[in-house]
């Protein structure tokens, strides 16, 4: 079990640059999860997915945010004409698609926007 | 809508004595609660949960947490905090209903433990 991996760990980027993060879940693991997480706040949820199905998204995530699973394994979060706004630390977990079941995180990806 | 509160910023304790991180929560069902604990520049690790049935729940570490229905609160203790136990401890809540799977966070607590 090597845990859920994201790459980059840091991307600093101008505003109004596109960004494109990675998520690789747990392996066996068919849930996967997008968050947000500002200074001195709590995880914010973005979306998730099961398999390759995005089943809810946040108010939070505008039209600027999309996120893809495309075969059920990893996922990307890209962000598009990126905003100062836009700087925080970018949270993936993953999960079985079991009653209960607890959402295992990376160590994300802390994104700057100059 | 589910919503968590954990009104300390931050927890003081020395080395040895007992350490709680009080959490109060709100949701529409019956909950499911869940800490979590972040260290400097890390991701969040999964401590424990309360899913149904006992209402002390035992986790990694020597944490453990109390569920009490009737005040909403799930509090995480520890018989004897040790220094390495210093971090950012965050209480999450989700409804038991099929259709809600986002974890709502708490703001978070620091803990500090002094030598």
């Amino acid at each position: 079990d090597t845990g859920v991996s994201q790459d980059p760990r840091h991307k600093i980027t101008k505003r109004g640059q596109n960004v494109t993060f990675r998520c690789d879940p747990i392996s066996e693991h068919n849930r996967l999860y997008w968050y947000r997480q500002t200074l001195g706040q709590g995880p914010e949820f973005l979306t998730y997915f099961q398999n390759e199905a995005q089943l809810e998204k946040s108010r939070l995530l505008s039209d600027r945010f999309s996120a893809e699973r495309p075969k059920g394994s990893f996922s990307t979060l890209e962000i598009q004409r990126t905003e100062q706004g836009d700087s925080a630390m970018y949270l993936c977990a993953s999960s079985l698609a079991l009653e209960g079941y607890e959402q295992y995180f990376g160590p994300g990806t802390r994104l700057t926007v100059t | 809508a589910q919503s968590v509160a954990q009104p300390e910023d931050q927890v003081n304790v020395a080395e040895g004595n007992p350490l709680t991180v009080k959490c109060t929560y709100s949701v529409s069902g019956n909950p499911y609660l869940f800490w979590y604990v972040q260290y400097p520049n890390r991701g969040l690790q999964f401590l424990l949960k309360y899913i149904t049935g006992d209402n002390l729940v035992k986790g990694s570490y020597g944490f453990e947490a109390e569920f009490n229905k009737s005040q909403t609160s799930f509090h995480l203790k520890k018989p004897s905090a040790l220094v390495s136990d210093s971090a950012l401890y965050f209480c999450a809540v989700r409804d038991d209903g099929a259709g809600f799977q986002k974890l709502v966070f708490g703001t978070g607590t620091r803990l500090l433990v002094s030598p």
